[in-house]
């Protein structure tokens, strides 16, 4: 089976750079991905990374190291609307896509 | 990009009636759909897998009998809540996989805000 692990909350300040942990355990590895998701929204998708290093799109970063097992999504300076809920998430044979419990970022002004 | 619709967006129905929501693809075509359930300040939890021309595939806990599925076309994927009851209220989320570059990437519909009275 598998099963991912994340922060439930990160709290940040408007303009700083937050860093959300993932850690996976997966019978098979097919890419990790990061969704984002605003209260009452469906999620959109950020990024995927199928091989260790980082991958960079605009603000978000992701990284991947599936020697560790582990990946995380960095944002840089952060606005408010960036105030949501983040997922990751693996994929499963047939497509299937299994997401972690999601961690929910707070920024301050 | 790719657009995945639903209808109806909220529902409101009294326990005991069955309810159809439906998720279609707008611009592309989708062999395969996947139907979750989310719990306020909680994960999105994978349901089954629609598969068009055959059988859904359900998730280990969820009753078939009661989350009837039907892909209808390449385009066309119905979930049937029958039978409701106050605890099935949930925000339903249909998605499809986009099918490019491998990159795990799938479009979600807006979500069905389903409230059992």
């Amino acid at each position: 089976g598998q099963s991912l692990e994340q922060p439930s909350e990160v709290t940040a300040v408007e303009g700083a750079i937050v860093q959300i942990n993932c850690t996976y355990q997966t019978s098979g590895f097919y890419g990790l991905s990061w969704y984002q998701q605003h209260d009452g929204g469906a999620p959109t998708f950020l990024s995927y990374n199928a091989l260790d290093g980082l991958e960079e799109t605009g603000r978000f970063s992701s990284f991947l190291s599936r020697s560790d097992s582990y990946g995380y999504l960095l944002l840089q300076e952060l606005q408010m609307k960036d105030s949501a809920s983040y997922f990751c998430a693996v994929r499963d044979l047939g497509d299937k896509i299994i997401f972690g419990k999601g961690t929910r970022l707070h920024i301050l002004p | 990009g790719a657009v995945v619709s639903q209808h109806p967006s909220r529902v409101i129905c009294k326990s005991g009636t069955s309810v159809k929501i439906e998720c279609r693809s707008l611009d592309f075509q989708a062999t395969t759909m996947f139907w979750y359930r989310q719990f306020p300040k909680q994960s999105l939890m994978l349901m089954a897998t629609s598969n068009e021309g055959s059988k859904a595939t359900y998730e280990q806990g969820v009753e078939k009998d009661k989350f009837l599925i039907n892909h209808a076309s390449l385009t066309l994927s119905t979930l049937t809540v029958t039978s409701a009851h106050p605890e099935d209220s949930s925000f339903y989320i249909c998605s499809a996989p986009t099918g490019t570059s491998g990159r795990n990437e799938q479009f979600f519909g807006p979500g069905t805000r389903l409230t059992v009275l």
